[in-house]
Parts: C-alpha cells; structure tokens; sequence
C-alpha cells in the first residue's frame, strides 16, 4: 500500500523567503506524485505533477517540486514568498499503470506568510 | 462556469437524518470520485465511477452510504442514520481516462467541497 507523509504540519515563513514543504513517499514502485493547494472552504487546485521525464517540474504560482528516487521524496519550493501564498498544501499519490487513478494524500502543511 | 459543481455547500443536520450530496462534473469527464476531508486532515478516497459503473469503493464506505451516477453524468452521495462522526468535507473530483491510460489526461479536477456538519 501506498502512503505519503508531510514532515511539519505547519511551516511558517517571512514574505520575500523560500518556502520548502517536504514530501516523501512509500511505494514500492515511484507513483505519480502531485502537488495541490487549498484555499479555505475551498476545493483542491493542482499546483504541479510528476508523471515521467524531468525530475525538476514547474507549476503555478512560481511553485516547482523535484522528484529524488533515491530519497523517495518530492518537495516542494518557491524561492520568493508571497501573501497570497498562505493556504494549506498538499502531497499525493497514484500508482502507476492502473487503480483507478484513486489519489492518496498526506495529511496536509498549512503555510503561514509573514510580514 | 465549466468546473466541477458541488450542492448544496454547507449542510447541517441532526444526528439520525438522512443527507443527499450532489456533484456535477466536468461535462466531457467520464471518471467521477468522492472523497472524504476531516479537520487538519488529508482528502480520502471513498469511491469512484466510471460512466455509471461504480467501480471501487473504499473500506470508509460503509453501508450507510450509497453512491450512484446514474446516467454518467451527475453524482449523489446519501448519508443514512447519519453520525458525528460523518462531520467532515466531502469532495467530488472529475478526469477523463483515456484507452491507454496515460495520467496526464486522467487529471482530477476537484469540485469546492460540501461541508457537513452532524449535531
């Protein structure tokens, strides 16, 4: 089975800062891996994924996350926070080739920005 | 708006009634999904269809739920005898699969969520 852990349910960060979320993943083969984001009282939004091909992939809002095999992890960064940064972020999963495409997610790292 | 549709938002109830959740798609999405989001907790899957074939269904469901899509478009969640436990965000997601399966065209697309509260 499959799972994801997010290390620091909170991660507080100065407007301006580079943010990291850490994700890392159990599985015996690499899943697909995802990054989202929500809003309060909102939905989920895909901010990034990693299916095949280059490790280092870029979404939106200036996030990019690298997929490391060897540390099964795939964290999330942005070099410069912003205000409209704060949400809560979240690291999920599907195994390759099949499943349903059903997606297992962390628990969740809420990000605060501060001025 | 062709986004995925949740109703209604917000739903409060008493412990012991029945709840009825509705989740439009993306029209052109033959894949549907709910999951299930408590407090300072990640979304869980519950099940999910494709067209109107109810294909898995999680451990988390249980018999008091029941999930249909009965024409493959639109989606209902019940909750029977409901319980404080129910009280949780349940989310609707939506992807067109492909033959071949390649995950880029089978992005979930997630609707903003009902909010249910159970007294």
């Amino acid at each position: 089975a499959q799972s994801v852990t997010q290390l620091g349910s909170h991660v507080s960060v100065s407007e301006g800062a580079l943010v990291l979320l850490r994700c890392n993943y159990s599985s015996s083969v690499p899943p697909y891996l995802f990054w989202y984001v929500q809003y309060p009282n909102q939905g989920l939004q895909l901010l990034l994924k990693y299916t095949t091909g280059a490790t280092l992939v870029k979404g939106i809002n200036g996030f990019e996350a690298e997929f490391k095999k060897s540390e099964t992890s795939f964290h999330l960064t942005k070099p410069s926070a912003h205000m409209s940064d704060a949400a809560e972020y979240f690291c999920a999963v599907t195994p390759r080739g099949g499943g349903g495409n059903k997606l297992t997610f962390g628990t969740g790292t809420q990000l605060k920005v501060e001025l | 708006d062709t986004g995925v549709s949740q109703d209604p938002r917000h739903k409060i109830t008493k412990r012991g009634q029945n709840v009825t959740f509705r989740c439009d798609p993306i029209s052109e999405h033959n894949r549907l999904y709910w999951y299930r989001q408590t407090l300072g907790q990640g979304p869980e899957f519950l099940t999910y269809f494709q067209n109107e074939a109810q294909l898995e269904k999680s451990r988390l469901l249980s018999d008091r739920f029941s999930a249909e899509r009965p024409k493959g478009s639109f989606s209902t969640l019940e909750i029977q005898r409901t319980e404080q436990g129910d009280s949780a965000m349940y989310l609707c997601a939506s992807s067109q699969s492909t033959s071949g399966g390649t995950y880029l065209r089978n992005e979930q697309f997630f609707g903003p969520g009902t909010r249910l509260t159970v007294l």
